[in-house]
């Protein structure tokens, strides 16, 4: 079982549609990354959590410390949020190193 | 925010030459570095950490020899690919550890390496 669990994996909305991706963990973190990776490659990082609940734009992330769980939304979707998304946990237990989620690839039609 | 700078962002070199691939923290020191790569459609996989003025920590499978790491300063970490191959095209991205009470991680952007 993968220490870092993310779903779905795969996901295609229509513009405008409410989206949210999951993340689960079963380490200790310090923190959790959402994290934006585009065609090509280069990553973006979105938002680092410990806590609560964080909203950048049209992007918000939560975490829930007890149940080990986080979610990113994106409001009002758009093609250009079109890209994959990761999750990634801090453990503090091994020199804040990060696990990975294994990303969700999202696709929002026009 | 911190930012952490790679270079070069794109790389396209002949089998059997060596790659150097730079991280930098651009406004904060960073004790720890941390090095990844990505293969096409899957995740990103912790390659080593990077301490300043020691030697790195390998993942295991990673060839030490092979990925050379060097963090020589506390903005700088350096990780090259020495007598490239094909199958060591890939995507790197180095991340640094800020202190302070989070001990908050910044990521750089991303080497695209392809080997010839």
């Amino acid at each position: 079982k993968n220490e870092v669990e993310q779903s779905p994996q795969n996901l295609t909305a229509q513009e405008g549609e409410f989206i949210t991706i999951n993340c689960s963990y079963s380490v200790g973190i310090s923190a959790l990354h959402w994290l934006q990776q585009h065609p090509g490659g280069g990553i973006v990082s979105l938002f680092m959590l410990s806590s609560g609940k964080k909203k950048h734009g049209r992007l918000i992330a939560t975490i829930n410390i007890q149940e080990k769980h986080s979610s990113l939304h994106i409001t009002a979707s758009h093609p250009r949020d079109s890209a994959v998304y990761i999750c990634a946990a801090s453990d503090m237990d091994s020199n804040y190193q990060l696990i990975w989620g294994a990303g969700t690839k999202l696709i929002i039609k026009p | 925010g911190a930012v952490v700078s790679q270079h070069p962002s794109r790389v396209i070199c002949k089998s059997g030459t060596s790659v150097k691939i730079e991280c930098r923290s651009l406004d904060f020191q960073a004790t720890t570095m941390f090095w990844y790569r990505q293969f096409p459609k899957q995740s990103l996989m912790l390659m080593a950490t990077s301490n300043e003025g020691s030697k790195a920590t390998y993942e295991q499978g990673v060839e030490k020899d092979k990925f050379l790491i060097n963090h020589a300063s506390l903005t700088l970490s350096t990780l090259t690919v020495t007598s490239a191959h094909p199958e060591d095209s890939s995507f790197y991205i180095c991340s640094a550890l800020a202190g302070g009470p989070q001990e908050t991680q910044y990521f750089g952007p991303g080497t695209r390496l392809l080997v010839l």
